[in-house]
């Protein structure tokens, strides 16, 4: 069955670091892969999508990577900022015409000041 | 513009009682989800309407959950009858396409079957 994996245990840094999290999945071809942040008690906010043909996406302080044959993507953060202190969440789209996205648990982030 | 609105926030019932959440998408949206999020879990996709069609519904406990999309607008998730185990946030999203865009998130409604 298709399967998603993310750092269980949460990530806990010092402010100025990079923060690298990871996705890992099995059993399946997305044709794309999304990261979204989630506060305590607020519904999950977009931050980037990366499609299979492409290697690397950033946006500001965020890079994302997508290597499909290892069939893994990291989310790095730079600079990090205790405002950056959230549950990030890893989603792949399906490669059928149905856009479902499935979900991995989440990574907590935790950066100290 | 708005974002997706969703109502109750939090809602209380007993075990063996019927809930109803509702949805409102961003306008001209015209893909729907709904997603349970148990407690230290992700997201579980639980129905993804197209307009008013279901597109996938492959994981909603159909003896249990029923949903639907009037005019391909507004949708409501209702459960009946609610066990313990439904206790969870329950998610609804829109995204302007069906596939390969980013999924708008309202807050939730947070339910808890006592």
């Amino acid at each position: 069955s298709q399967k998603i994996e993310q750092n269980s245990e949460a990530l806990n840094i010092q402010e100025g670091k990079t923060a690298t999290l990871t996705c890992n999945y099995t059993n399946y071809s997305p044709a794309y892969l999304q990261w979204y942040r989630q506060d305590p008690g607020r519904g999950p906010v977009f931050l980037l999508l990366i499609r299979e043909n492409e290697k690397e996406k950033r946006k500001e302080r965020l890079k994302v990577t997508f290597d499909t044959t290892l069939k893994q993507s990291l989310f790095h953060i730079t600079a990090s900022q205790p405002a950056d202190s959230a549950t990030y969440l890893c989603a792949l789209g399906g490669s059928s015409n149905t856009g479902k996205l499935i979900f991995g648990q989440g990574t907590t982030l935790q950066v100290k000041p | 513009e708005a974002g997706v609105a969703q109502s109750p926030r939090y809602k209380i019932i007993e075990k063996r009682q019927s809930v109803a959440f509702w949805c409102n998408p961003i306008s001209g949206h015209a893909t729907l989800y709904w997603y349970q999020q148990i407690l230290g879990q992700g997201p579980k996709l639980l129905i993804q309407f197209q307009n008013n069609g279901v597109v996938d519904d492959s994981q909603l406990p159909k003896d249990r959950f029923s949903a639907e999309r009037l005019k391909g607008v507004d949708s409501t998730l209702k459960i009946q009858p609610a066990k313990l185990e439904d206790s969870a946030v329950y998610l609804c999203a829109s995204s302007s396409k069906t596939t390969g865009t980013e999924a708008f998130f309202g807050q939730g409604t947070r339910l808890t079957v006592v």
